[in-house]
């Protein structure tokens, strides 16, 4: 089955940038979503379509893709910043995850 | 705005059924359709299905076959998942969140299964 690949863990200082990358075979064929989860909270989107940010999302979170590689950018990450951050595709009409990555700011 | 209200905490044993809801608001109900995803205990996020919401036509999953069924009664914006025959692994959150590419995501309900 499809699979899409984030590392487990990134941290970042405050005020500095965090990058998180995503990878899968065919990544690069469809849009790539990213989505915020806090501890105890649902997910929100903070990405969509490889690189638009929904209205109420800081200026600081972008996206980029390379190839079959998306990356989220955090530029002057915040302490409020610190979550989970999954990618997500579609392939074959099923919604796709990657495992997450746990950011922590310290 | 677009807002998901599910129903709250369940607490079931096994072999019980549940039903969760998942109310919409703040937009044309079948202009989205309603994806269903999956949070076990400390786990990540895992896709259960979606359900059309202009035709009610429900297409779920790998391992999201049987048990589980979506529904919806239009006349009240809502969307529903019913799990039979629970199992202590179904022991969850469970989040609606509407499809269309611009997500927003209900507030996740806990089903917990235990004797």
């Amino acid at each position: 089955s499809y699979e899409l690949t984030q590392p487990p863990s990134v941290s970042v200082s405050p005020g500095q940038t965090a990058s998180i990358t995503c990878s899968g075979d065919k990544l690069g064929d469809n849009y790539c979503h990213w989505h915020q989860q806090k501890p105890g909270q649902s997910p929100v989107l903070v990405i969509y379509q490889d690189t638009k940010r929904p209205s109420g999302i800081p200026e600081r979170f972008s996206a980029s893709m390379s190839g079959n590689t998306a990356t989220l950018t955090i530029s002057g990450t915040q302490s409020l910043d610190e979550a989970d951050y999954y990618c997500q595709t579609w392939d074959n009409s099923a919604m796709i995850f990657g495992g997450g990555t746990k950011l922590t700011v310290l | 705005q677009v807002r998901l209200v599910q129903s709250g905490s369940e607490l079931k044993k096994p072999g019980a059924s549940v039903k969760v809801s998942c109310k919409a608001s703040g937009y044309t109900f079948t202009k989205y359709a309603i994806n269903w995803v999956r949070q076990a205990p400390g786990q990540g996020l895992e896709w259960m299905g979606w359900i059309n919401t202009n035709t009610g036509n429900p297409t779920y999953a790998q391992g999201f076959t049987g048990r589980f069924v979506f529904s919806l009664d239009t006349s009240v914006n809502t969307a529903y998942l019913q799990i039979s025959s629970l199992k202590t692994a179904d022991t969850a959150s469970y989040y609606c969140a509407t499809g269309g590419g611009d997500y927003h995501w209900g507030q996740g309900t806990l089903v917990t299964v235990s004797s």
